[in-house]
């Protein structure tokens, strides 16, 4: 079976400052692994994953994530933060032969001007 | 129009009452899930399906009925539920070929929101 844990439910940053979500993940298999966005009022959408390959992985609005196997980790950065990044991020991992897809606790993150 | 599709957007029951959510993915996914959401809590997996077949049915209490007519279409049913009841329900979609991989990322709904009173 696999969980995910998401270290901070709640991240306060100011506009501009660089910022870190944290994720680790367990799992006695191999899996994918993915960082969901979920606006007000609005389901969640795909920011970026990592199948394989390069362990840096780029996303849609300047994210990227770090997958770092000997820790478990699959944190999400970003170098410069807006106000319209306030939202809800949801790591997410999904064992490579099966439809089951594990979400964490999510992190509200909240960017004040 | 987006991908996936969920109504009502919002709805209000009583403990009694029997309604139906329904959700539309015009993406020509062949899996669809329901998802709830609930405060503070991760997203729970209700049920899965892949080319109308369930494959997924994650402990869900028999007040939650799901119906896949067509790989387009997934209906929850809902019957005689409980105040704790009351979350998002979201509706996603995948698009897997042959055997399930787990690559595929999943498409949301904008979920609706349910409050038993």
């Amino acid at each position: 079976a696999q969980s995910v844990t998401q270290l901070d439910s709640q991240v306060p940053v100011f506009e501009e400052a660089p910022v870190e979500l944290r994720c680790n993940y367990s799992s006695s298999v191999s899996v994918y692994l993915f960082w969901y966005v979920q606006y007000p009022n609005q389901g969640l959408q795909l920011l970026l994953k990592y199948l394989s390959g390069s362990t840096l992985v780029k996303g849609i609005n300047g994210f990227e994530a770090e997958f770092n196997k000997s820790q478990t980790s699959f944190h999400l950065r970003k170098p410069s933060v807006h106000i319209s990044d306030t939202a809800e991020y949801f790591c997410a991992v999904t064992d490579t032969g099966g439809f089951k897809t594990i979400f964490g606790a999510g992190t509200r993150l909240f960017v004040k001007a | 129009e987006t991908g996936v599709t969920q109504t009502p957007r919002h709805l209000v029951m009583g403990m009694t009452n029997k309604k139906s959510l329904k959700c539309e993915q015009h993406l020509g996914h062949n899996a669809m899930y329901w998802y709830k959401q609930s405060a503070k809590k991760p997203l729970e997996l209700m049920f899965v399906y892949n080319f109308k077949e369930q494959t997924e049915n994650n402990s869900v209490p028999s007040r939650f009925s799901p119906e896949c007519p067509n790989s387009s279409h997934l209906f929850l049913h809902l019957h005689t539920l409980q105040p704790e009841d009351s979350a998002l329900y979201l509706c996603a979609s995948s698009r897997h070929e042959g055997r399930a991989t787990g690559n595929s990322p999943l498409h949301f709904g904008n979920g609706t929101r349910l409050t038993v009173t």
